[in-house]
């Protein structure tokens, strides 16, 4: 059964940063192309980063584009989103995603609060 | 970037009534399209790919069509479980964009 499982989500000021990891299991993580996408409170939902499977292409959306960084360690199965410079319009839910033309399967997503 | 406009924002139907739910991109993305269902609470699930592939084990009265720039995502006869909010996204090139969604409501 494929599983994501996101962590590091939490209340962090503005101008703060949080590094969200994502656990996989049951699939061969370090062949599938991985995304981050959020969805704010009410709100839909909006695509973040995208990290091909060997770390070689990766892509951000214009909104966090030089304060978010999307690693990946396919040793240990995990997905990475460095947040840096965290503004109050980066409340969100964070889903960590199997797919990078389609989100085959989500996560439960980690909440992460900007707030002073 | 390219814009995905999806309609209605909300619509409210009975059990057993077919709905559409359209979305529009603001340029050719021939079929890379993909339709998501999402309940309060809970992680959007893939209903249909490539436009019109339904995903596995989702019910057939799911289906998707459209090429370009104009898609369709119909359910038939609509069920308990299919009350929710639907997005489309595209994915022509590898910076998503999602519609605004819409809210199925019992009538």
């Amino acid at each position: 059964e494929v599983q994501l499982v996101e962590s590091g989500g939490g209340l962090v000021q503005p101008g703060g940063s949080l590094r969200l990891s994502c656990a996989a299991s049951g699939f061969t993580f370090s062949t599938y192309e991985m995304t981050w996408v959020r969805q704010a409170p009410g709100k839909g939902l909006e695509w973040i980063s995208y990290i091909s499977s060997g770390s070689a292409s990766i892509y951000y959306a214009e909104s966090v584009r030089g304060r978010f960084t999307v690693s990946r360690d396919n040793a240990k199965n995990s997905l990475y989103l460095q947040m840096n410079s965290l503004r109050a319009e980066d409340t969100a839910l964070y889903y960590c995603v199997r797919g990078g033309w389609y989100a085959q399967y989500w996560g439960q997503g980690t909440l992460v609060t900007v707030s002073s | 970037d390219i814009q995905m406009t999806q309609s209605p924002s909300s619509l409210s139907a009975s059990l057993g009534d077919s709905v559409t739910i359209t979305c529009r991109a603001s340029q050719p993305i021939n079929t890379w399209l993909a339709w998501y269902q999402q309940k309060p609470g809970k992680a959007p699930k893939l209903l249909i790919y490539k436009a019109s592939s339904l995903e596995s084990g989702v019910p057939s009265r799911f289906s998707g069509s459209g090429s370009g720039t104009d898609f369709n995502l119909t359910i038939s006869s609509l069920q308990p479980d299919d009350f929710a909010s639907y997005y489309c996204q595209q994915y022509n090139s590898y910076s998503w964009t999602f519609g605004q969604g819409t809210k199925v409501e019992i009538k």
